[in-house]
């Protein structure tokens, strides 16, 4: 157990909707990262906050959003949903978000869109 | 294409064999990490290497680095059926960035 918590962990919609993933860090940790798990696009880093601001911006869409809380839990918010958005999305947590940081990855959000 | 690309895709070997997977990534770095993903689970760090570094170890495993070639390896020692699963490598893109790209990752099958 990482200490990471994702909430949902299966979401099930339909094309067009609208979801919020969540994710607690690990206490102490100040970073939150999300990452997006495909079959056919691998592991893809979307975003990175540190503390509440955005540090670190990836392959993530317009569609998307994301927001670090007070108390440093995060929310990923999809919306306009397209088939292609099914995937995996991972949350981890770092003590400081530097580069030597080690991430600790939540069980994952499993997303299916319908 | 991706920073950083695992080779082979998928290893499939007998246990108390050793397993060996590479890393190549395209630009200078400043630490590269593996991590180890069971089916469908989140990804658990496995150890850092950074680029000042050619070799490390923790158990059985052993990284190395070389940053003229652009590639790393992990080694895995008398690999068990519980060392199966899939293997990433994590580079960061040098400085002036936080992000960590991730490989394609390494399917590894250990047979008991």
């Amino acid at each position: 157990d990482s200490g990471v918590t994702q909430t949902p962990k299966h979401l099930i919609t339909a094309t067009g909707q609208r979801v919020t993933l969540r994710c607690s860090p690990r206490s102490g940790d100040l970073s939150v990262y999300w990452y997006q798990q495909s079959l056919d696009q691998g592991l893809q880093f979307l975003i990175q906050y540190y503390n509440g601001e955005e540090r670190a911006k990836g392959n993530i869409l317009e569609r998307f959003s994301a927001q670090q809380f007070p108390d440093l839990h995060s929310e990923l918010n999809l919306s306009s949903l397209e088939l292609g958005d099914s995937a995996l999305y991972f949350c981890a947590s770092s003590p400081i978000g530097a580069r030597t940081d080690t991430q600790y990855f939540g069980p994952g959000t499993r997303l299916t869109v319908l | 294409s991706q920073q950083g690309e695992e080779d082979p895709q998928a290893l499939s070997i007998q246990e108390g064999e050793n397993a060996t997977m590479n890393c190549s990534y395209k630009t200078s770095i400043n630490n590269l990490q593996w991590y180890r993903q069971n089916s469908g689970r989140g990804l658990v760090h496995l150890i850092l290497i950074r680029s000042n570094e050619r070799e490390k170890h923790s158990g059985r495993l052993r990284v190395t680095l070389d940053t003229s070639k652009k590639s790393s390896s992990l080694l895995i020692t008398a690999s068990r059926a519980a060392d199966t699963a899939s293997y990433f490598c994590a580079t960061d893109l040098g400085s002036g960035t936080y992000k960590y790209i991730f490989g394609t990752g390494t399917r590894l099958k250990v047979l008991a």
